[in-house]
């Protein structure tokens, strides 16, 4: 079974400040692994996605994430914060099948609510 | 841009009565999914189909029903609704062999 632990349920930064949200995995295999953002009242968008290759992945907005296999860990960054980035971001992960594809299904972390202060 | 719809929006509804919340997709996507999240919380996976005449329960179980007739409908139906299930109701869609799920808006219902 796969599960996903994001650390930190809330993170506040200053308008123009790093973003850093954190997201290990437990996994036997690496998996897919996914950063959505949710708005409020709106559903989840996809903001970056790492399936294979280059482990360094780079989303909307200004977002990327690292995929780092020793560290079972795939953070999210942005250089500089803006105030449209405050919103609940998920990270999920999406088992691999034997052919490498994907099994379609997400597990999803709790969560973590992103505030930005100018 | 997906182009993912529920309806409704928002539900509020007393004990007992049976509801259907309806999610559309025109992507032609096989693979529909739906989630259920409460406030400030995951998702929770209750239920996916791999197309036409194929559902399943999802991770964490649901008293809630669905029915995958057309490849674009995946309604999801509670046939007495309870004050328990109120939560937010999310649809998704994704093509077979590619993670990336689309999502629709969402559906907030409130049983009282």
């Amino acid at each position: 079974a796969q599960s996903v632990t994001q650390l930190g349920s809330h993170v506040s930064v200053s308008e123009g400040a790093l973003v850093l949200l954190r997201c290990n995995y437990s996994s036997s295999v690496p998996p897919y692994l996914f950063w959505y953002v949710q708005y409020p009242n709106q559903g989840l968008q996809l903001l970056l996605k790492y399936t294979t290759g280059a482990t360094l992945v780079k989303g909307i907005n200004g977002f990327e994430a690292e995929f780092k296999k020793s560290e079972t860990s795939f953070h999210l960054t942005k250089p500089s914060a803006h105030m449209s980035d405050a919103a609940e971001y998920f990270c999920a992960v999406s088992a691999r099948n034997a052919g490498g594809t994907s099994y379609g299904k997400l597990t999803f972390g709790q969560g973590t609510i992103l505030t930005v202060h100018p | 841009e997906a182009d993912i719809y529920q309806t409704p929006r928002y539900l509020v509804i007393g004990t007992g009565k049976k509801i259907t919340l309806e999610c559309s997709q025109t992507m032609g996507h096989d693979k529909m999914y739906w989630y259920q999240q409460d406030p400030g919380m995951e998702l929770h996976l209750i239920h996916y189909s791999y197309g036409v005449n194929s559902t399943e329960k999802g991770d964490l179980s649901s008293e809630s029903t669905v029915s995958r007739i057309r490849t674009e409908h995946f309604p999801l139906t509670l046939e007495s609704a309870r004050p328990s299930h109120t939560s937010q109701y999310l649809c998704a869609s994704s093509i077979p062999g590619l993670a990336s799920q689309y999502f629709g808006p969402g559906t907030r219902l409130l049983v009282l």
